[in-house]
């Protein structure tokens, strides 16, 4: 099957210091998976913030950073420096190319950022 | 820009009681979802509707019902509801049969007593 790991909980930073998320992803049926950050602000529905299709590419967002390692089937998010409006649950996920596949995504389980002052 | 409205917010209910969750999204979108998520745990999707009145069952579809009569609405149903659950019920929508892109709502909390 399919899963997504990521670092577990919460993770708290100060405001304008670096972040790294952690994101490994393991499918035994998808050839070309592509890998998707979303993120849940206080309040607000899921959305996507990042997504990357092809292995070696970079995504980037909000001056958010993932890329796509094949070689180590991982996806870690990188932020340079936080803000606390950065503050919110970040979900790694994965799926199948979306030309050929109805959207159904593998998602890890969250972590929440909380970014202080 | 669009949005999904999902009813009710939080959801109480008794062990064995039938619950049915609803979902709204005025984007005409053609692909709607139903995910589920427990503490701790990644998003797990129960059903999937291509497009109006279609169903497809996800990897958790067993104890659940679902309805997509109109393209816009798509409805959960909680077959029996189980002692103690507790669990958020995310609903969402693609463009069409795409991974592109989903707009998820806010969520529907359930708490079974």
């Amino acid at each position: 099957g399919d899963s997504v790991t990521q670092t577990e909980g919460q993770v708290t930073v100060s405001e304008s210091k670096s972040l790294i998320i952690n994101c490994t992803y393991s499918t035994t049926s998808i050839a070309y998976p592509n890998l998707f950050w979303y993120v849940r602000y206080p309040g607000e529905g899921l959305q996507l913030l990042l997504k990357v299709i092809t292995a070696g590419q970079k995504g980037s967002s909000r001056g958010f950073e993932a890329t796509y390692n094949k070689e180590t089937t991982s996806f870690h998010l990188q932020k340079a420096s936080v803000q606390e409006s950065d503050s919110a649950v970040y979900y790694c996920a994965l799926g199948e190319d979306g030309t050929q596949v109805v959207g159904q995504l593998t998602f890890g389980s969250g972590t929440r950022l909380q970014v202080y002052a | 820009g669009g949005i999904i409205t999902q009813t009710p917010k939080f959801l109480i209910g008794q062990e064995g009681q039938k619950l049915t969750l609803k979902c709204q999204q005025n984007f005409n979108h053609d692909t709607m979802y139903w995910y589920r998520q427990d503490s701790g745990k990644g998003l797990r999707l129960i059903y999937y509707s291509i497009t109006e009145n279609d169903l497809q069952k996800g990897d958790l579809s067993e104890g659940y019902d679902a309805s997509r009569e109109k393209k816009s609405s798509f409805s959960l149903t909680v077959t029996s509801a189980q002692k103690n659950e507790m669990a958020v019920f995310l609903c969402a929508s693609s463009i069409h049969k795409s991974n592109e892109r989903l707009f998820f709502g806010h969520g529907t909390k359930l708490s079974v007593l």
